[in-house]
């Protein structure tokens, strides 16, 4: 079974600190994703990467900056944290870059707060 | 909004009954996905169909598409407590490589 595992399930920060959230995927994919998910606005794409050191903006990237330097490990960098960024933060990993029939498997999820 | 829409933002059935949620959409699509999300965890793939493709069956899932209408349905026949989640639909669309969902449908099953 694909293993997605975020580095943790809750954390709470004050404003202006910079945060970090991890993401490991023990399957090879190359695709992983962040998303966040807020009430009545469903799950919104902040980045992607299709392989190792690459990066595209997703819809809200604003804010935040990933890194890629494995493969299996996809971190979201919050630069200095807004009260805005409260959210539920969700990983995931998809095989193959041209394979658009493929699923996305998830992790289980980061409810970030900040004060 | 680049989002899908689902339809009814809840439900609230008996246990054993049918539950049918609705998704529609903007624009010409590769394939629409359905997941499943327990309360406050990630989201779990339940079923994918093409956009060649009218129906599809899993287990006690069943889904439709109608690319002419844009819209979708997920069928969850002689539903369970365990059944209880929001599901979200979702759609790859042509030319691009990203999902995007819709806001989900939160579905309760009443024992």
């Amino acid at each position: 079974d694909v293993k997605v595992t975020q580095s943790s399930r809750y954390l709470v920060k004050r404003t202006g600190e910079k945060v970090f959230l991890e993401c490991v995927q023990d399957m090879d994919h190359e695709n992983m994703f962040w998303y966040r998910q807020d009430p009545g606005l469903g799950l919104r794409l902040i980045y992607f990467s299709y392989d190792v050191k690459m990066k595209e903006k997703g819809d809200i990237p604003e804010g935040y900056s990933v890194s890629r330097e494995k493969k299996e490990r996809f971190s979201l960098i919050l630069e200095s944290a807004s009260t805005n960024q409260t959210s539920m933060y969700l990983c995931a990993s998809r095989e193959l870059r041209d394979s658009k029939d493929n699923e996305q498997f998830f992790g289980p999820g980061t409810r970030l707060t900040v004060l | 909004s680049q989002q899908g829409e689902e339809d009814p933002q809840a439900l609230s059935i008996q246990e054993g009954e049918n539950a049918t949620m609705n998704c529609s959409y903007k624009t010409s699509i590769n394939n629409l996905q359905w997941y499943r999300q327990n309360s406050g965890r990630g989201l779990v793939h339940l079923i994918l169909i093409r956009s060649n493709e009218r129906e599809k069956h899993s287990g006690r899932l069943r889904v439709t598409l109608d690319t002419s209408k844009k819209s979708s349905s997920l069928l969850i026949t002689a539903s369970r407590a365990a059944d209880t989640a929001s599901y979200f639909c979702a759609t790859v669309w042509k030319g691009a490589q990203k999902l995007v969902f819709g806001q989900g449908t939160r579905l309760t099953i009443n024992p």
